[in-house]
Order: structure tokens, then sequence, then C-alpha cells
């Protein structure tokens, strides 16, 4: 079946750095990714759509600037937190547009900035 | 914000009980799936179910789909300690490719 990896699964930052993830879907192409935070306790919220060779769009209130996204390939999309700050501290998980189900995530990213 | 709300917020009953997870969504919809997420874990898919659709099994699972009332709900039926975790409901609008998530529910199955 599709199998989407995320890299790393973990990471600890100090504030002020930039941080990048990794979202690779192994066995299949994957022109549209997503990535979405989680709050400890609550629910996934979208903060964007990466579409291979073009900008990625947006969410509400996410800063383009702050997570910035790239879908270089049809089998990656990075997020880059810049400047992470410890409000910045989630779970970011990737999923990508193929697989049986239409829609495969990957494993999440636990981000702590210190 | 599409988000869904889903309720109750935390589940607790001792296996073999069944246990049911409701969600409400905002606007029409595409289809609608249920994930299950461990702690600190990625989300696994549990079922797919089709807006022309209003009922779907698989194994101990059932979920249903009300779209005059935007609502779905999840059974799992005698349920196992290894049940425990977070289940969400995500639904998918129109032409988009997003998925907006429900606010989950935190199941806890007592052996």
């Amino acid at each position: 079946g599709a199998v989407v990896s995320q890299h790393p699964s973990w990471v600890i930052c100090k504030s002020g750095t930039s941080v990048k993830i990794e979202c690779r879907s192994l066995d299949f192409q994957a022109t549209t990714m997503f990535w979405y935070r989680q709050f400890p306790k609550q629910s996934l919220m979208l903060m964007a759509t990466s579409n291979e060779g073009s900008k990625a769009t947006y969410e509400q209130g996410v800063e383009k600037d702050k997570f910035l996204i790239n879908h270089a390939s049809l089998t990656l999309s990075t997020l880059t937190v810049t400047s992470a700050h410890p409000e910045d501290s989630s779970f970011y998980i990737c999923s990508a547009r193929g697989g049986l189900y239409g829609y495969t995530f990957g494993s999440g990213t636990r981000l702590t900035v210190v | 914000s599409q988000q869904g709300e889903e309720d109750p917020q935390a589940l607790s009953i001792q296996e073999g009980e069944n246990a049911t997870m409701n969600c409400s969504y905002k606007t029409s919809i595409n289809n609608l799936q249920w994930y299950r997420q461990n702690s600190g874990r990625g989300l696994v898919h549990l079922i797919l179910i089709r807006s022309n659709e209003r009922e779907k099994h698989s194994g101990r699972l059932r979920v249903t789909l009300d779209t005059s009332k935007k609502s779905s709900s999840l059974l799992i039926t005698a349920s196992r300690a290894a049940d425990t975790a977070s289940y969400f409901c995500a639904a998918k609008h129109g032409a988009g490719n997003q998925f907006y998530f429900g606010t989950g529910t935190s199941l806890t199955v007592i052996p």
C-alpha cells in the first residue's frame, strides 16, 4: 500500500533557529501534499496545501513567511519552521494525495522549541 | 473555520462494551473518513463513507452518515483495551483536496 515517510519523527531546537521537516511519498507520486499542526489533546488543523511545482496555499491565519513549504518533486514536500519559538512547539503531520483511500498520512514530527 | 465537532470529547468504557462517537460538520461533503491516532503517533485510516452512502461496516466498526443532519457516527463493537486511542472524523468538502478534522474523541477502554 501507499506509504508516506515523514522525518524527523521528533526534533528539539533552540529558539530562533529553523527546522526542516520532510514528507516523502515512497511508492507513489503525490502532486498534492498537506501539512497539519496538532497541539496536545487537540485536533489537526490544516496549515497549507502543497502543490508540486507551484506555491503552497496557506490557510487563514498561517504565516507563510514563517512556515515555508517547498514541493520541488512529485515525491517530496518540506516544511521549514523559520525562527522557531516555543509557541511553535507542536506535532506536525503531512499527508499526500494518493493511496487506497485517496489520502495517506505520515507518522508525524514532534517539534519542541526550547 | 471548517472544523467539525465531535462528541463526546472523552469516553471511558469497560472492555467488551460498545463505544459510539459522533461527528458533526458544517458544509456539504464529498466523503467523510474516520481515523485513529495513538498518543504521539500519526493517523491510521479506519473507514471512508461517501456522501451517497448511509452506513458502512468494517470488522468491528460501523459508520453511519446522515447528510440531512450533517452528522456521522462511529460505533466500535466489543471494544478491546487496544482500541484505546483518539478518534477523528475528517470531512472532504466540495471540489477541494483538503480534509477538515473534527475535534476528536479520546477513547479509553478499561481491561
